[in-house]
């Protein structure tokens, strides 16, 4: 079975362009989450759904950062426009409830 | 606010010896408590979790320890072998919330 799948692995734009990154999550899990990681740190959360319900959001960015999950199954994160501040590792994981959540490879954005 | 505190920071073994890796969590009513390993240029890996219910688990090599009293929770890797070399991660979350709180990650060196 394929695990969580992300696109692009990487992505290097300039400052005050917008960007997208994509998500596949395990096939069944309904609970699918964003987290940003920085260089050297751990994940912290962006965004977490439920079905297609974005039911904690608190800690992502509105003014620049929007994301959807339509059909409760595949998401996208984008920011528009995206600061030099921006750059990260962007990791989208999925679970089933709060069991064991699985994370993708990741999508490294540079802003230059 | 939720906080989990983990050290060291880094960590050299020869191969062989064992490992051990700490986290201390703030928020009393967490209760899932996954470990996670992450290799260069890849996403956070599952190995190991425990919850609140249960005060130890082991795997083979690897075995987690949770004490509810003192919110403290460890990793312990025996005969460590130098694939075992990458970053760990602890992580906190709770029912209500299902959003992990990551430690700050522990980089595990295993010297040949």
């Amino acid at each position: 079975e394929a695990g969580v799948v992300q696109s692009p692995r990487y992505k290097i734009i300039e400052k005050k362009q917008p960007v997208a990154f994509w998500c596949n999550p395990i096939s069944g899990h309904n609970t699918l989450y964003w987290y940003l990681q920085n260089l050297g740190q751990g994940p912290e959360l962006l965004i977490r759904y439920e079905n297609e319900e974005a039911v904690d959001d608190s800690q992502l960015p509105k003014d620049r950062f929007s994301a959807e999950r339509l059909k409760g199954v595949d998401s996208t994160l984008k920011i528009q426009p995206a600061e030099l501040g921006d750059s990260a590792v962007y990791l989208c994981a999925s679970s089933l409830g709060q069991d064991e959540a699985f994370f993708g490879q990741g999508t490294r954005l540079t802003v230059v | 606010g939720e906080n989990v505190e983990q050290h060291p920071s880094t960590l050299s073994v020869q191969e062989g010896d064992s490992a051990v890796i700490k986290c201390t969590y703030s928020d009393s009513a967490s209760n899932y408590f996954p470990w996670y390993k992450q290799e260069l240029g890849k996403g956070p890996q599952l190995i190991i979790d425990i919850r609140s219910n249960v005060g130890e688990k082991k795997d083979q090599r690897i075995a987690v320890t949770l004490n509810k009293t003192a919110k403290h929770f460890s990793l312990h890797i025996t005969e460590t072998q130098p694939e075992d070399s990458a970053v760990y991660f602890c992580a906190a979350s709770k029912a209500s919330s299902y959003k992990l709180i990551f430690g700050s990650g522990t980089r595990l060196l295993v010297r040949p």
